[in-house]
């Protein structure tokens, strides 16, 4: 069985601050996903990530993935109140059917005050 | 606006009620998907169906009943539920080429169920 630990659970910060998020497994992920779910809504597919030390840049968002494709994370800089929601990454594993199954990260609840 | 379309966006239902969730999709994915989520907690999966079959059931009980009409539609019907089974129930759809799924997954707004 895959998992993804993600951390921190939760986070709380002012507006204008930098904070990363991390999605770690001991197992190798073919691709993985950010998402970010505001309340009251569905997740919303931030970013792929395929290549084993590819960085992805998303106007304030910095998404990277681990050389060894085990690990990923999420840069937000100067994050504003519109960031708050819930982050969640989602792994797929190697196999062609995997991706019909995604590995999800508990998810990190981020709030950013004003 | 979200390409996945979910009805009703809230739905409270006695324990002896019948009611079915709704999803349609028209951007040709032929891979759609049921999840389950408590708050502040990530998505399970219930139901995959690819090109209109059932592919995966995780083990949910027989109260939650999925359809898939076409290739565009997805039904969850729902019968004698638990107060437990309150969550938000959201639809998803993804690409998938000969089996091989692209693992991008493009979620609804989700039905908000309450079971009393």
């Amino acid at each position: 069985t895959q998992l993804l630990e993600q951390s921190p659970q939760f986070l709380s910060i002012q507006e204008g601050e930098n904070l990363t998020v991390y999605c770690n497994s001991s197992s190798v992920f073919s691709s993985l996903q950010w998402y970010r779910q505001e309340p009251g809504e569905g997740p919303v597919l931030l970013v792929t990530v395929v290549t084993g030390g590819e960085v992805k840049k998303l106007k304030r968002l910095t998404f990277q993935f681990g050389d060894a494709r085990k690990d990923s994370s999420l840069h937000i800089t100067a994050a504003q109140p519109g960031d708050t929601g819930l982050y969640l990454c989602a792994g797929d594993g190697e196999a062609e059917t995997s991706g019909s199954r995604l590995t999800f990260g508990e998810g990190t609840q981020l709030t950013v005050n004003p | 606006d979200t390409e996945v379309t979910q009805t009703p966006k809230h739905l409270v239902m006695g324990m002896t009620n019948k009611k079915s969730l709704k999803c349609e999709q028209h951007m040709g994915h032929r891979a759609m998907y049921w999840y389950k989520q408590k708050a502040k907690k990530p998505p399970e999966l219930m139901f995959v169906y690819s090109y209109e079959k059932l592919s995966i059931n995780e083990s949910v009980p027989s109260r939650f009943s999925p359809e898939c009409p076409n290739s565009s539609l997805l039904n969850l019907h729902l019968h004698a539920l638990q107060p437990e089974d309150s969550a938000l129930y959201l639809c998803a759809s993804s690409q998938v080429y000969r089996m091989v799924y692209t693992g991008e997954l493009f979620f609804g707004e989700g039905s908000r169920l309450t079971v009393l």
